[in-house]
């Protein structure tokens, strides 16, 4: 079974200030993707990024920046320079192609406030 | 590109009545699923189409729940008799299907559903 656990429950900053969210996950696959996905109070997931298992490369894009690690199953994610427009609750999940469908597996969200 | 649209956004219901919500995918989507997400938790996976095939059920659809993709296009979720415990917001997602890939899943707004 997978697994994705998000210890952090909620993060409060002040803006401007670097914001990391933690990630560890669990499967049996070798193939396996990794998801960051952003709900803001409207409700709606939006999609932040994706990374497969073969590639550990980390990369910054804008703001965001992730770090994944296979030997700790750990997929950390990093907001650079918070702005108020951050404050979110941000979810990590999981899927392979064993799974059904590709479901995705999610963590339970780590909810970010950022004060100005 | 119009994104993943979902149909009502809002339900309040009493107790023991049915409703129906609907989910239009993003056009060139073959893949559709449905999530359920309560209050303070990550989404759950409830169910997927391949076109207008279900081919994958979570254990928490119960036999009051009902899905279909009659087209392969828009999709409904019914619950018939409704319980409290099934307030949550419902969100529907698609994706693209090519062969053995994931591919990233882009969620709809969701429809908030209270039971009273």
């Amino acid at each position: 079974a997978q697994k994705v656990t998000q210890a952090q429950t909620e993060i409060s900053v002040v803006e401007k200030e670097d914001v990391t969210l933690d990630c560890v996950y669990e499967t049996r696959d070798t193939t396996y993707y990794l998801f960051w996905y952003k709900q803001p109070p409207s409700g709606e997931l939006v999609f932040l990024i994706r990374r497969n298992s073969f590639d550990e490369q980390n990369e910054i894009s804008g703001r965001y920046s992730w770090n994944f690690q296979k030997s700790t199953s750990s997929f950390n994610f990093t907001i650079t320079a918070s702005q108020v427009v951050d404050s979110a609750v941000y979810f990590c999940a999981l899927s392979s192609p064993g799974a059904a469908g590709n479901k995705l597996t999610f963590g339970g969200g780590t909810r970010v406030l950022v004060k100005p | 590109d119009t994104g993943v649209s979902q149909n009502p956004r809002h339900k309040i219901t009493k107790r023991g009545q049915n409703v129906t919500f609907r989910c239009d995918p993003i056009s060139e989507h073959n893949r559709l699923y449905w999530y359920r997400q309560t209050l303070g938790q990550g989404p759950e996976f409830l169910t997927y189409f391949q076109n207008e095939a279900q081919l994958e059920k979570s254990r928490l659809l119960s036999d009051r729940f009902s899905a279909e993709r009659p087209k392969g296009s828009f999709s409904t979720l019914e619950i018939q008799r409704t319980e409290q415990g099934d307030s949550a917001m419902y969100l529907c997602a698609s994706s693209p299907y090519r062969g053995g890939r994931t591919d990233t899943q882009y969620f709809g707004p969701g429809t908030r559903l209270t039971v009273l």
